[in-house]
Protein backbone atom coordinates (compact mmCIF):
# COMPACT_ATOMS: atom_id res chain seq x y z
CA UNK A 1 0.00 0.00 0.00
CA UNK A 2 0.64 3.41 -0.35
CA UNK A 3 1.25 5.51 2.97
CA UNK A 4 3.72 8.81 2.99
CA UNK A 5 3.88 9.66 6.86
CA UNK A 6 5.40 12.99 8.08
CA UNK A 7 5.64 15.07 10.92
CA UNK A 8 3.28 17.84 10.69
CA UNK A 9 5.40 21.29 12.29
CA UNK A 10 9.00 22.45 11.96
CA UNK A 11 9.90 25.52 13.95
CA UNK A 12 14.00 26.73 13.39
CA UNK A 13 15.92 29.58 13.77
CA UNK A 14 17.45 30.92 11.19
CA UNK A 15 20.93 30.36 10.83
CA UNK A 16 20.13 26.75 11.87
CA UNK A 17 19.51 23.55 10.29
CA UNK A 18 16.07 22.31 9.27
CA UNK A 19 15.82 18.47 9.46
CA UNK A 20 12.40 17.10 7.60
CA UNK A 21 11.86 13.30 8.13
CA UNK A 22 9.74 11.24 5.93
CA UNK A 23 8.96 7.18 6.11
CA UNK A 24 7.36 5.68 3.49
CA UNK A 25 6.31 2.33 2.67
CA UNK A 26 6.50 1.25 -0.91
CA UNK A 27 10.05 -0.32 -1.37
CA UNK A 28 9.61 -0.38 -5.02
CA UNK A 29 9.74 3.48 -5.68
CA UNK A 30 12.60 4.13 -7.86
CA UNK A 31 12.70 7.77 -6.97
CA UNK A 32 11.66 9.55 -4.07
CA UNK A 33 11.02 13.40 -4.16
CA UNK A 34 10.90 16.83 -2.16
CA UNK A 35 8.69 19.10 -3.00
CA UNK A 36 8.04 22.74 -1.56
CA UNK A 37 4.86 24.78 -1.28
CA UNK A 38 4.82 28.45 -0.65
CA UNK A 39 1.67 30.56 0.43
CA UNK A 40 -0.62 30.36 -2.72
CA UNK A 41 1.73 28.42 -4.87
CA UNK A 42 1.36 24.99 -6.24
CA UNK A 43 4.25 22.08 -5.76
CA UNK A 44 7.74 22.71 -6.77
CA UNK A 45 10.20 20.37 -7.11
CA UNK A 46 12.85 20.86 -4.70
CA UNK A 47 15.37 17.70 -4.95
CA UNK A 48 14.97 14.08 -5.59
CA UNK A 49 16.98 11.10 -4.46
CA UNK A 50 17.50 7.73 -6.91
CA UNK A 51 16.59 4.47 -5.22
CA UNK A 52 20.00 3.14 -5.08
CA UNK A 53 21.67 6.02 -3.51
CA UNK A 54 21.93 6.48 0.04
CA UNK A 55 22.38 10.45 0.19
CA UNK A 56 22.69 13.66 -2.40
CA UNK A 57 23.68 16.81 -1.78
CA UNK A 58 22.40 20.22 -4.05
CA UNK A 59 24.42 23.06 -2.44
CA UNK A 60 22.06 23.99 0.99
CA UNK A 61 19.90 20.58 1.15
CA UNK A 62 21.10 17.35 1.67
CA UNK A 63 18.63 14.01 0.89
CA UNK A 64 19.33 11.08 3.45
CA UNK A 65 17.95 7.93 2.32
CA UNK A 66 17.45 4.48 5.01
CA UNK A 67 15.55 1.85 2.30
CA UNK A 68 15.93 -0.82 5.17
CA UNK A 69 13.61 1.38 7.35
CA UNK A 70 11.93 3.05 4.15
CA UNK A 71 12.96 6.43 5.80
CA UNK A 72 13.99 9.62 4.25
CA UNK A 73 15.21 13.03 5.58
CA UNK A 74 15.35 16.77 3.85
CA UNK A 75 18.31 18.89 5.51
CA UNK A 76 18.69 22.39 4.84
CA UNK A 77 21.33 24.25 5.76
CA UNK A 78 21.77 27.63 7.12
CA UNK A 79 17.68 27.74 7.24
CA UNK A 80 16.29 30.85 5.76
CA UNK A 81 13.56 33.30 6.00
CA UNK A 82 12.31 32.53 2.47
CA UNK A 83 12.87 28.36 3.45
CA UNK A 84 8.90 29.09 5.43
CA UNK A 85 6.71 26.22 3.67
CA UNK A 86 5.59 22.88 3.18
CA UNK A 87 7.61 20.24 2.46
CA UNK A 88 6.66 17.32 0.74
CA UNK A 89 7.69 14.33 0.40
CA UNK A 90 6.96 11.72 -1.93
CA UNK A 91 7.40 8.29 -3.27
CA UNK A 92 6.40 6.58 -6.76
CA UNK A 93 4.41 3.81 -6.49
CA UNK A 94 5.18 2.97 -10.03
CA UNK A 95 6.86 5.00 -12.80
CA UNK A 96 4.22 7.44 -13.59
CA UNK A 97 2.20 8.37 -9.86
CA UNK A 98 3.61 10.06 -6.86
CA UNK A 99 2.38 9.28 -3.69
CA UNK A 100 2.24 12.25 -1.58
CA UNK A 101 2.72 12.64 2.63
CA UNK A 102 0.76 15.40 4.35
CA UNK A 103 2.97 18.01 4.10
CA UNK A 104 5.74 19.35 7.02
CA UNK A 105 5.15 23.17 7.53
CA UNK A 106 8.40 24.62 8.57
CA UNK A 107 8.47 27.84 10.36
CA UNK A 108 11.82 30.07 10.13
CA UNK A 109 11.82 32.44 12.97
CA UNK A 110 14.42 35.16 13.45
CA UNK B 1 5.55 32.82 -16.67
CA UNK B 2 4.61 29.48 -15.08
CA UNK B 3 4.50 26.34 -16.85
CA UNK B 4 1.76 25.33 -16.34
CA UNK B 5 -1.82 27.73 -15.80
CA UNK B 6 -4.79 26.63 -13.86
CA UNK B 7 -7.58 28.17 -13.53
CA UNK B 8 -10.01 29.68 -11.71
CA UNK B 9 -7.79 30.08 -8.74
CA UNK B 10 -10.31 30.38 -6.81
CA UNK B 11 -14.01 29.14 -7.03
CA UNK B 12 -17.31 29.14 -5.28
CA UNK B 13 -20.12 27.11 -5.36
CA UNK B 14 -23.22 26.11 -4.38
CA UNK B 15 -23.79 22.41 -3.58
CA UNK B 16 -25.13 20.16 -6.68
CA UNK B 17 -23.56 22.74 -9.50
CA UNK B 18 -21.16 21.46 -11.51
CA UNK B 19 -18.05 23.08 -12.08
CA UNK B 20 -15.03 22.98 -14.36
CA UNK B 21 -11.60 23.20 -13.39
CA UNK B 22 -9.56 23.84 -16.53
CA UNK B 23 -5.28 23.51 -16.51
CA UNK B 24 -2.89 24.81 -19.79
CA UNK B 25 0.50 23.62 -19.79
CA UNK B 26 3.36 25.54 -21.53
CA UNK B 27 4.71 22.84 -23.67
CA UNK B 28 3.50 19.71 -25.17
CA UNK B 29 3.28 16.40 -22.64
CA UNK B 30 1.50 13.32 -22.90
CA UNK B 31 1.07 12.60 -19.33
CA UNK B 32 -1.25 14.96 -16.46
CA UNK B 33 -2.80 14.37 -13.90
CA UNK B 34 -5.17 16.16 -11.06
CA UNK B 35 -3.96 15.84 -7.64
CA UNK B 36 -6.17 17.20 -4.71
CA UNK B 37 -5.56 18.62 -1.42
CA UNK B 38 -8.18 19.55 1.30
CA UNK B 39 -7.21 21.66 4.14
CA UNK B 40 -4.86 20.28 6.37
CA UNK B 41 -4.17 16.66 4.79
CA UNK B 42 -2.60 14.86 2.32
CA UNK B 43 -1.72 15.81 -1.67
CA UNK B 44 -4.25 12.70 -3.42
CA UNK B 45 -3.96 11.77 -6.38
CA UNK B 46 -7.24 12.03 -8.41
CA UNK B 47 -6.45 10.39 -11.97
CA UNK B 48 -3.47 10.19 -14.58
CA UNK B 49 -4.64 10.77 -18.49
CA UNK B 50 -2.17 9.37 -20.87
CA UNK B 51 -2.72 9.76 -24.38
CA UNK B 52 -6.17 11.43 -24.54
CA UNK B 53 -7.69 8.35 -21.99
CA UNK B 54 -7.59 7.57 -18.17
CA UNK B 55 -4.32 5.48 -17.22
CA UNK B 56 -5.42 5.20 -13.95
CA UNK B 57 -7.43 7.06 -10.89
CA UNK B 58 -7.95 6.51 -7.26
CA UNK B 59 -11.17 5.33 -5.55
CA UNK B 60 -11.98 9.23 -5.04
CA UNK B 61 -12.53 9.61 -8.68
CA UNK B 62 -16.18 8.16 -8.66
CA UNK B 63 -18.47 8.63 -11.32
CA UNK B 64 -19.25 12.25 -10.40
CA UNK B 65 -15.52 13.63 -11.66
CA UNK B 66 -14.52 13.41 -15.48
CA UNK B 67 -11.64 14.82 -17.44
CA UNK B 68 -10.94 15.50 -20.97
CA UNK B 69 -8.60 17.11 -23.51
CA UNK B 70 -11.05 18.94 -25.51
CA UNK B 71 -9.12 20.83 -27.99
CA UNK B 72 -5.61 19.18 -27.23
CA UNK B 73 -4.36 21.59 -25.34
CA UNK B 74 -6.98 22.37 -21.96
CA UNK B 75 -7.05 19.65 -19.99
CA UNK B 76 -9.95 19.64 -17.76
CA UNK B 77 -11.84 18.22 -14.42
CA UNK B 78 -15.07 18.45 -14.21
CA UNK B 79 -17.19 17.43 -11.04
CA UNK B 80 -21.05 17.11 -11.78
CA UNK B 81 -22.74 17.80 -9.02
CA UNK B 82 -20.63 18.72 -6.29
CA UNK B 83 -20.64 17.85 -2.81
CA UNK B 84 -19.42 20.03 0.63
CA UNK B 85 -16.40 17.72 0.75
CA UNK B 86 -15.19 18.43 -2.76
CA UNK B 87 -14.19 22.23 -1.10
CA UNK B 88 -10.65 21.84 -1.38
CA UNK B 89 -7.45 22.93 -3.62
CA UNK B 90 -7.47 21.13 -6.96
CA UNK B 91 -3.66 20.83 -8.53
CA UNK B 92 -3.22 19.81 -12.22
CA UNK B 93 0.36 18.07 -13.26
CA UNK B 94 2.28 17.05 -15.94
CA UNK B 95 5.14 14.55 -16.38
CA UNK B 96 8.85 15.21 -17.66
CA UNK B 97 12.21 14.29 -17.00
CA UNK B 98 15.06 15.57 -15.04
CA UNK B 99 18.23 13.79 -15.12
CA UNK B 100 16.52 10.46 -15.37
CA UNK B 101 13.68 10.98 -13.53
CA UNK B 102 10.20 11.03 -13.93
CA UNK B 103 9.07 14.85 -12.27
CA UNK B 104 5.73 16.38 -11.91
CA UNK B 105 5.37 20.01 -12.81
CA UNK B 106 2.15 21.26 -10.71
CA UNK B 107 0.32 24.47 -11.58
CA UNK B 108 -0.63 26.79 -8.38
CA UNK B 109 -4.03 25.29 -8.05
CA UNK B 110 -7.51 26.04 -8.17
CA UNK B 111 -9.34 26.65 -5.10
CA UNK B 112 -13.02 25.08 -4.96
CA UNK B 113 -15.11 26.37 -2.02
CA UNK B 114 -18.50 24.28 -1.99
CA UNK B 115 -21.28 26.20 -0.12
Amino acid sequence: GEDVEQSLFLSVREGDSSVINCTYTDSSSTYLYWYKQEPGAGLQLLTYIFSNMDMKQDQRLTVLLNKKDKHLSLRIADTQTGDSAIYFCAETPNDYKLSFGAGTTVTVRA
Amino acid sequence: EPEVTQTPSHQVTQMGQEVILRCVPISNHLYFYWYRQILGQKVEFLVSFYNNEISEKSEIFDDQFSVERPDGSNFTLKIRSTKLEDSAMYFCAFLGVSSGANVLTFGAGSRLTVL
